[in-house]
């Protein structure tokens, strides 16, 4: 039930673009993004919902698509303090667990 | 608003003893979960406590065991230690729901079982 994430790993110069994937074989409720630095805990980036509510920050876009229990992450012009792991999480449509995706680092260079 | 708090922050235990870790939610905060961060499994689900009672569960054997007072705060406890428990243990609090809320993380308990 841990969802895919991909890429596992990306390089981007700044100002560039990245999409950050996590797919489940489970029908989902919600997924969530977070992202973790290193030596710090996970930071709240968005939470998508079945039906198509979202909260999060303004400057972060993703998408839910409930058919394909696919979510994508758009990180657009992107800055050094993007860099760090992204993870998805998800929680079932039947609910009762949580799971984090394998995670996806990203490192922003100069 | 204070964050989440963590305590103790590091901790070191021989195989066999048992540990508990403590875990104060964001004032307000009613759900608090728990998670197991380690570079060979990442970050996985151990429970959820909401309003004293475990909501959710993970995968976890049950020398994993927590429980949630009536002020939110959390503990957790890890019975006859392996080697294999040493990780980060995250905890995490929201407002109502880790489905539908923010989940807001605390600095973690890093343990080591040796």
């Amino acid at each position: 039930q841990q969802p895919v994430q991909s890429p596992q790993a990306v390089i981007l110069r700044e100002g560039e673009d990245a999409v950050i994937n996590c797919s489940s074989s489970k029908a989902l409720y919600s997924v969530h993004w977070y992202r973790q630095k290193h030596g710090e805990a996970p930071v709240f980036l968005m939470i998508l919902l079945k039906g198509g509510e979202q909260k999060g920050h303004e400057k972060i876009s993703a998408s839910f698509n409930e058919k394909k229990q696919q979510s994508s992450l758009y990180l657009t012009a992107s800055q050094l303090s993007y860099s760090g792991t992204y993870f998805c999480g998800t929680e079932m449509d039947t609910g009762n667990q949580f799971y984090f995706g394998t995670g996806t680092s990203l490192t922003v260079i100069p | 608003k204070a964050g989440v708090t963590q305590t103790p922050r590091y901790l070191i235990k021989t195989r066999g003893q048992q540990v508990t870790l403590s875990c104060s939610p964001i004032s307000g905060h009613r759900s608090v979960s728990w998670y197991q961060q380690t570079p060979g499994q990442g970050l996985q689900f151990l429970f959820e406590y909401f309003s004293e009672t475990q909501r959710n569960k993970g995968n976890f054997p049950g020398r994993f065991s927590g429980r949630q007072f009536s002020n939110s705060r959390s503990e957790m406890n890890v019975s006859t230690l392996e080697l294999g428990d040493s990780a980060l243990y995250l905890c995490a609090s929201s407002l109502d729901s880790i489905g539908t809320d923010t989940q807001y993380f605390g600095p973690g308990t890093r343990l080591t079982v040796l």
